[in-house]
């Protein structure tokens, strides 16, 4: 099946720093979506995305639908150490069951 | 707590044996998903119900059977037929198929053969 491409795959960073990353897709979505997965667990829904140029926040993270609707992104403020985990990223067309998602950015906080 | 709930957290396998992995939802929710999840991968989709006594393979369905007896229980069956079924397993649920709903998803159960 299909997949996005994600960048970085991994990335260590100190801890107050701000982590940049994103998604590209060959399609078109119209919704993006982001999660976070600790190890062992399910991920986690972070910020919904339903439309072109959108830019959402949730606390220290920020998500932007990209204008191409082929992209996203996804901002952390301030890095602490519980956002050690894995980012990923889905993106859906209009009117479809499916989600397809990213392979993850492994986010690693140094203290 | 509404939520999703898997069960269990860690199951092994042996050769030859069928093992079902269990999924339940209390958030009323109509469409419910099983995904398989290998290191590096993203989330790849086994199968999938819309209603009850209704679902349809996903990416990889070759050696899984689901049901869908009751809209609050999705079990899937990791038959003997799949050949390489150590993954976490991820069972994820949304209000309805088509409108883009997002998906929310229970903590997984990780097989593994013995």
């Amino acid at each position: 099946g299909q997949q996005l491409n994600q960048s970085p795959q991994s990335m260590f960073i100190q801890e107050g720093e701000d982590v940049s990353m994103n998604c590209t897709s060959s399609s078109i979505f119209n919704t993006w979506l982001w999660y976070k997965q600790d190890p062992g667990e399910g991920p986690v829904l972070l910020i919904a995305l339903y439309k072109a140029g959108e830019l959402t926040s949730n606390g220290r993270l920020t998500a932007q639908f990209g204008i191409t609707r082929k992209d996203s992104f996804l901002n952390i403020s301030a890095s602490i150490p519980s956002d050690v985990g894995i980012y990923f990223c889905a993106g859906s067309t209009s009117g479809t069951y499916k989600y397809i998602f990213g392979t993850g950015t492994r986010l690693k906080v140094l203290a | 707590d509404g939520g999703i709930t898997q069960s269990p957290k860690y199951l092994f396998r042996k050769e030859g044996q069928n093992v079902t992995l269990s999924c339940e939802q209390n958030l009323n929710h109509d469409a419910m998903y099983w995904y398989r999840q290998d290191p590096g991968q993203g989330l790849r989709l086994i199968y999938y119900s819309q209603i009850v006594n209704d679902f349809q393979k996903g990416d990889i369905a070759e050696g899984y059977s689901v049901s869908r007896e009751k809209k609050e229980s999705f079990p899937l069956t990791v038959t003997s037929a799949q050949k390489n079924p150590t993954a976490f397993y991820l069972c994820a649920s949304s209000m309805a198929i088509g409108t883009n709903q997002p998906q929310h998803f229970g903590d997984g159960t990780r097989l593994s053969i013995l």
